[in-house]
């Protein structure tokens, strides 16, 4: 089973904040968090990861809560590109097998 | 730098017929993966290589499924006999090694009719 969990469905203005929440209340201390993105018939692409503090790069920024119990992907000015369905999952320790839940269907509204 | 590549694109079969699906990683990338995507479902892990090692294989139907991983490069993954509920996506991801971030292939699309 996933260990996350997202809201299905968000909707956000072109130009907006996206702010997708993700609840990971199990994270071991060990483990990551990753954010991946799918866009419509292709694979999975990689966002951004982090463990315990805040990460930024080009495409996005990830704020982890100080329990690490859950996380928030931030597209800070998103586009109709960003349309995607975003996947928030946390590396399983020992195996390090990524289960994917169904993520947030996220549509960016012109 | 190349991404993922997988063949074929797109596969139709009959039930109970076998199928095959290529995948080559990124070239040294250690860790190779399979997953299953049925439509309107995230991707399901159905086996993790590490190198030519099997690291975990617990969600593959092994009556049916098999995968290999020789020389620790490409890898094929096989169903026989194929069922209709098998029709889904088949993705290939690999990464430089555990707890490295995945990169996928576009994936093939099996039907099964």
């Amino acid at each position: 089973d996933a260990k996350t969990t997202q809201p299905p469905s968000m909707d956000c203005a072109e130009g907006r904040a996206a702010n997708l929440p993700c609840n990971h209340s199990t994270i071991s201390g060990n483990e990551y968090v990753y954010w991946y993105r799918q866009i419509h018939s292709q694979g999975p692409q990689y966002i951004i990861h982090g463990l315990k503090n805040n990460e930024t790069n080009e495409m996005a920024s990830l704020i982890i809560t100080e329990d690490r119990k859950s996380s928030t992907l931030i597209l800070p000015h998103a586009t109709l590109r960003d349309t995607a369905v975003y996947y928030c999952i946390v590396g399983s320790s020992g195996t390090y097998k990524y289960i994917f839940g169904t993520g947030t269907r996220l549509k960016v509204l012109a | 730098e190349a991404g993922v590549a997988q063949s074929p694109r797109y596969k139709i079969i009959e039930k109970r017929q076998s199928v095959a699906f290529w995948c080559n990683p990124i070239s040294g990338h250690a860790t190779l993966y399979w997953y299953q995507q049925i439509l309107g479902q995230g991707p399901k892990l159905l086996i993790q290589f590490q190198n030519n090692g099997v690291v975990d294989d617990s969600q593959l139907p092994k009556d049916r499924f098999s995968a290999e991983r020789l020389k620790g490069v490409d890898s094929t993954l096989k169903i026989q006999p194929a069922k209709l509920e098998d029709s889904a996506v088949y993705l290939c991801a690999s990464s430089l090694s555990l707890n490295e971030k995945l990169f996928f292939g576009s994936g093939t699309q099996l039907s099964v009719l």
